[in-house]
């Protein structure tokens, strides 16, 4: 069945440390794929997008994201964490063209001071 | 741009009462996405609009959902009769299309059914 995994349901990390959250996906081809931070009562912001090309994706707020098509995943880093990243991550995929997003059930990631 | 509009955002009603949701997406946008997110089953998409015509229905849940766009800039959620199950948190988004795709979510309808 086609499914997306965030095999972490919560992650904390002390500002200033790196920050890597996983993200594997079930498809036959590869999808379009997106990352997407929800922050408490707001809706969602996409925060980078992979459809084609350069593995290696840049977004906004220091976000990067890496696709590995051997290993079906599409990994979200970061650096540098900064208290305001405190949120809820989502990645998704949109298999087949179809417009149709299909969500992760989600990390959220507390940050230490 | 005033990014993707929902009214109300907060609901509490009783069980068997009617609920209607309201969204305006972002001007110009030609497709519209309605979301519900819970706690056990995380973001569903429910349907979605492509130039007002409602193109893929499949994740509405069952017939007292409904969802109409009378006109490029209004959309509509109806729940008739409601149910406590139907509690979560509604999302509406809209897109400009292939090419410049990103779904813009609007800030949500809480809904509670007692």
């Amino acid at each position: 069945a086609q499914s997306v995994t965030q095999p972490d349901i919560h992650i904390t990390v002390s500002e200033g440390a790196s920050l890597e959250l996983r993200c594997n996906y079930s498809y036959g081809a590869t999808p379009y794929l997106f990352w997407y931070v929800q922050s408490p009562g707001q809706g969602l912001q996409l925060l980078l997008k992979y459809f084609s090309g350069d593995t290696l994706v840049q977004g906004i707020k220091g976000f990067e994201a890496e696709f590995k098509r051997s290993q079906s995943s599409f990994n979200l880093r970061k650096p540098s964490v900064h208290w305001s990243d405190a949120a809820e991550y989502f990645c998704a995929v949109e298999p087949d063209s179809s417009y149709k997003l299909i969500f992760g059930s989600g990390t959220r990631l507390l940050v230490r001071p | 741009d005033a990014g993707v509009i929902q009214s109300p955002r907060h609901e509490v009603t009783e069980m068997g009462q009617e609920v209607t949701l309201r969204c305006k997406p972002i001007s110009g946008h030609d497709y519209l996405f309605w979301y519900r997110q819970t706690m056990m089953r995380g973001l569903e998409l429910l349907i979605y609009f492509n130039n007002n015509v409602p193109i893929d229905d499949s994740g509405m849940p069952e017939d007292r959902f409904s969802a109409k766009m009378p006109n490029a800039s209004f959309s509509t959620l109806k729940i008739q009769p409601s149910e406590p199950r139907d509690s979560a948190v509604y999302f509406c988004a809209s897109s400009g299309g292939r090419g410049t795709y990103e779904q813009y979510f609007g800030p949500g309808t809480r809904l509670t059914v007692t």
